[in-house]
């Protein structure tokens, strides 16, 4: 069966530092990748997709990520963060012939200290 | 654009009573919209998708006759939870997906159901 897996379950960093949350899926085939973001008290918000092309995604407030199909990742970044980036970080997966259903990891909550 | 709608937000309601929760697409029309539950500290866990016009799709272990699913519209769906015991106590999301073969799915805010 499918799989997302994210490694780091809490991350903790101070404000500017640089951030990388891990992904890997499980799955052969053609997919479509996604990080979503959940801040305190809020809905689950898209950050950035992948479908196809550049395998290197640049999303909203800064963050980015890079799909390298060799190795089965999506890893999410961001160069300096802030304190207003403190939230929970999914990714995402949906896989062809899967109707659209989406397979999320279990999430990596990232807190950012001033 | 892409906003989706849930509504209530939070219900509290006492044990053996049915919920219903609506799940609205503002500004696209939704063929597809899914429900999801999330627990305490984890994941979102799907429980059906749902298709404008026929029956749900239930994931394994998902109760159907509990929980009744409904996509009268391409705008609307909504989750019916009957004869709510304090173990369905959770938090319920619902996405929706644009019509136009965008795979991407636009979240809820969440409906957080406590039954006492």
């Amino acid at each position: 069966a499918q799989s997302v897996s994210q490694h780091n379950h809490h991350v903790i960093l101070s404000e500017a530092a640089s951030l990388e949350l891990g992904c890997n899926y499980s799955y052969g085939g053609t997919v479509n990748l996604f990080w979503y973001v959940q801040y305190p008290g809020q809905h689950l918000q898209l950050l950035l997709k992948y479908f196809s092309g550049d395998p290197l995604v640049k999303g909203i407030k800064g963050f980015e990520a890079e799909f390298i199909k060799s190795k089965f990742s999506f890893n999410l970044r961001k160069p300096s963060v802030q304190w207003s980036d403190t939230a929970e970080y999914f990714c995402a997966v949906t896989v062809s012939g899967g109707y659209n259903k989406l397979i999320f990891g279990a999430g990596t909550r990232l807190a950012v200290h001033p | 654009g892409a906003v989706v709608s849930q509504h209530p937000s939070r219900v509290i309601c006492k044990s053996g009573t049915s919920v219903k929760i609506e799940c609205r697409s503002l500004d696209f029309q939704a063929t597809t919209m899914f429900w999801y539950r999330q627990f305490p500290k984890q994941s979102l866990m799907l429980m059906a998708t749902s298709n404008e016009g026929s029956k749900a799709t239930y994931e394994q272990g998902v109760e159907k006759d509990k929980f009744l699913i409904n996509h009268a519209s391409l705008t609307l769906s909504t989750l019916t939870v009957t004869s709510a015991h304090p173990e369905d106590s959770s938090f319920y999301i619902c996405s929706a997906s644009p019509r136009l073969g965008d795979v991407t799915q636009y979240f809820g805010a969440g409906t957080r159901l406590s039954v006492l």
